[in-house]
């Protein structure tokens, strides 16, 4: 057990839709970091929180936004659901903002109908 | 920008032999970690071990190590005596500057 928690690990929707995914840190950690995986892929970095802050942005598409709220919990917004949106959808965080180790959540696992 | 590159898709190993991961990475960036993860079956990403560039020494986790070769940007994992619960997908990963970079990954099967 990382010390990482998402919620909710399975979600069924369908195209069109607006889901929230939602992620705590581990105690103590500042940053908070979201990817994306479909299947049979590698991980993609999506957004980098830090402290309440954005840090830095990869593959996003502006159909997705997220924050992070002053208990350092973080919600990913997904919208106007497409169906290659399916994927598991990792929340990772850390101590600080620098190169250093991720500590990944569980994921969760998302199926657009 | 970071690449990371894994250039086995898959690989296989007997139960208690010995097998070596590749991995190359590209960067300009000085100051930097490396990490090996794993993901089994469950796919959970699980840290395997990690190595940080300004320290020589290969980093080494119980029966997991590292070969580390800064001017090459080489960073491969062994593993030792091989068990069936290592079976699960690795992925290499650079993490710079806010930024972590995987690999594609290699599906390693392990052979009773």
């Amino acid at each position: 057990d990382s010390g990482v928690t998402q919620t909710p690990k399975h979600l069924i929707t369908a195209t069109g839709q607006r889901v929230t995914l939602r992620c705590s840190p581990r105690s103590g950690d500042l940053s908070v970091y979201w990817y994306q995986q479909s299947l049979d892929q590698g991980l993609q970095f999506l957004i980098h929180y830090y402290n309440g802050e954005e840090r830095a942005k990869g593959n996003i598409l502006e159909r997705f936004s997220a924050q992070q709220f002053p208990d350092l919990h973080s919600e990913l917004n997904l919208s106007s659901l497409e169906l290659g949106d399916s994927a598991l959808y990792f929340c990772a965080s850390s101590v600080d903002r620098g190169p250093e180790t991720q500590y990944f959540g569980p994921g969760t696992r998302l199926l657009v109908l | 920008a970071q690449t990371v590159t894994q250039s086995q898709p898959e690989m296989s190993v007997q139960e208690a032999e010995t097998v070596t991961l590749s991995c190359t990475y590209d960067t300009s960036e000085s100051n930097y970690y490396l990490f090996w993860y794993k993901q089994p079956p469950s796919r959970q990403m699980i840290l395997v071990i990690r190595q940080e560039a300004y320290k020589q020494q290969n980093a080494t986790e119980n029966r997991f190590s590292v070969n580390f070769q800064k001017a090459a940007k080489s960073f491969s994992l062994k593993i030792s005596d091989s068990q069936l619960g290592d079976t699960a997908m690795y992925f290499c990963a650079f993490n710079g500057n806010n930024d972590m970079r995987f690999g594609a990954g290699t599906r390693l099967t392990v052979k009773p």
